[in-house]
């Protein structure tokens, strides 16, 4: 069975700390892993998707690794509007169609 | 370009009543999936439709059901709800089916059944 699990569940940062958001996956095989912000009554909205050990994509204040096994989400500088639910998903091979099961996200909140 | 739109935002239901759901895609995005979001399972996939033919099923009992027009747009019916039917019920489009298409949500419904 397909399982992600992130850490930490909730995150308090000054604005200016720096730190990461770690997604570890279990999958039969990985075709994508998605990253995803969701702001409070709203939908998901995308951020990387990542396809394969080693790949690396950068936006803003944001920046999303691959391993083989887990992802990071590193917020450099972050600001208060950077404050959200951060969601990792995945899509494994073994599943037909877009099917993503996600993560219990990563709760930031960045404090001015 | 118009994203992924969902109707009606807000719905109040009771026990035992039925409810349907409506999901415009991105224009060009022939899949639409359905998530129920809520505080404790947290996002879990429903089901998911490309031209108009079911592709992937999750792990929801058959009073989840849905279906897809030939315009791609996408409806998804709970019959006799019950008190654990209460999340969001987001909305996702993609292009393709192919696997590893980037899902683009819409803004969700929140259904309260009381």
């Amino acid at each position: 069975e397909d399982q992600v699990t992130q850490s930490p569940e909730a995150l308090r940062l000054q604005e200016g700390e720096s730190s990461s958001l770690n997604c570890s996956y279990t999958v039969s095989g990985l075709r994508g892993l998605f990253w995803y912000r969701q702001d409070p009554g709203k939908g998901p909205e995308f951020l990387f998707t990542l396809y394969s050990a080693g790949e690396e994509k950068e936006k803003e204040r944001l920046k999303a690794t691959l391993t083989k096994k887990e992802s990071f989400l590193h917020i450099t500088a972050p600001k208060p509007e950077d404050s959200a639910t951060y969601l990792c998903a995945v899509q494994a091979s073994g599943n037909a169609g877009n099917m993503l099961t996600f993560g219990g996200g990563t709760r930031l909140m960045v404090k001015p | 370009k118009a994203g992924v739109t969902q109707t009606p935002r807000y719905l109040i239901k009771t026990r035992g009543q039925q409810v349907t759901l409506s999901c415009s895609p991105i224009s060009g995005h022939r899949s639409v999936s359905w998530y129920q979001q809520t505080p404790g399972q947290g996002l879990q996939f429903l089901f998911e439709y490309f031209s108009e033919t079911q592709r992937n099923k999750g792990n929801f009992p058959g009073r989840f059901s849905g279906r897809q027009f030939s315009n791609s747009r996408s409806e998804m019916n709970v019959s006799t709800l019950e008190l654990g039917d209460s999340a969001l019920y987001l909305c996702a489009s993609s292009r393709t089916t192919s696997g590893s298409d980037t899902q683009y949500f819409g803004p969700g419904t929140r259904l309260t059944v009381l």
